[in-house]
């Protein structure tokens, strides 16, 4: 199945570091999502983007919807221990009669208190 | 409480056996997904239903059935031709709109004994 491309995999920071991290795709996309999930639990929807160009915080959490539509980027400031976890960016595909979430591989972070 | 319960959180398989992983919902959503997790794959779509009675084929469908015979229960049966079945089984609910923002149950764990 078609995947986003999420990076950075993986990052290991010091408490109070500011992160970034995004996803790409050659597909054009309407929506997208951002999600985290804490281990052995289900995502949880942290912010969605709806236009390209559009930027929405939550909190510390700021994301963008490229102005491409191929793009998303999802940054947290100041981070704290319970930031910790796994980032996955999803993407809405529409095809025709069907729309369908693309994911990404999910970008997992720990952070240093 | 609105919400999506999974049952159990722990499951156990024989080989050779089929085992059934419960997904309830209370928040009217027509919409219904299951996803297989495994390590550093992120999200694999099983199983989807847009309807009542009615679903269809994800990526990966071979070796798994569903049924949606009430809107708010959508079972997912692990059958013995799975022959690695072992992973984090999560379901999702969305209302059936344009925005098609997914909300998670907290997961089952299957392993094999």
């Amino acid at each position: 199945g078609q995947q986003l491309n999420q990076s950075p995999q993986s990052m290991f920071i010091q408490e109070g570091e500011d992160v970034s991290m995004n996803c790409t795709s050659s597909s054009i996309f309407n929506t997208w999502l951002w999600y985290k999930q804490d281990p052995g639990e289900g995502p949880v929807l942290l912010i969605a983007l709806y236009k390209a160009g559009e930027l929405t915080s939550n909190g510390r959490l700021t994301a963008q919807f490229g102005i491409t539509r191929k793009d998303s980027f999802l940054n947290i400031s100041a981070s704290i221990p319970s930031d910790v976890g796994i980032y996955f960016c999803a993407g809405l595909l529409n095809a025709g009669n069907n729309r369908k979430l693309i994911w990404g591989l999910g970008t997992s972070l720990a952070v240093n208190p | 409480d609105g919400g999506i319960t999974q049952s159990p959180k722990y499951l156990f398989r024989k080989e050779g056996q089929n085992v059934t992983l419960s997904c309830e919902q209370n928040l009217n959503h027509d919409a219904m997904y299951w996803y297989r997790q495994d390590p550093g794959q992120g999200l694999r779509l099983i199983y989807y239903s847009q309807i009542v009675n009615d679903f269809q084929k994800g990526d990966i469908a071979e070796g798994y059935s569903v049924s949606r015979e009430k809107k708010e229960s959508f079972p997912l049966t692990v059958t013995s031709a799975q022959k690695n079945p072992t992973a984090f089984y999560l379901c999702a609910s969305n209302r059936g709109d344009l925005r098609n923002i997914q909300y998670f149950g907290a997961g089952t764990r299957l392993s094999v004994l």
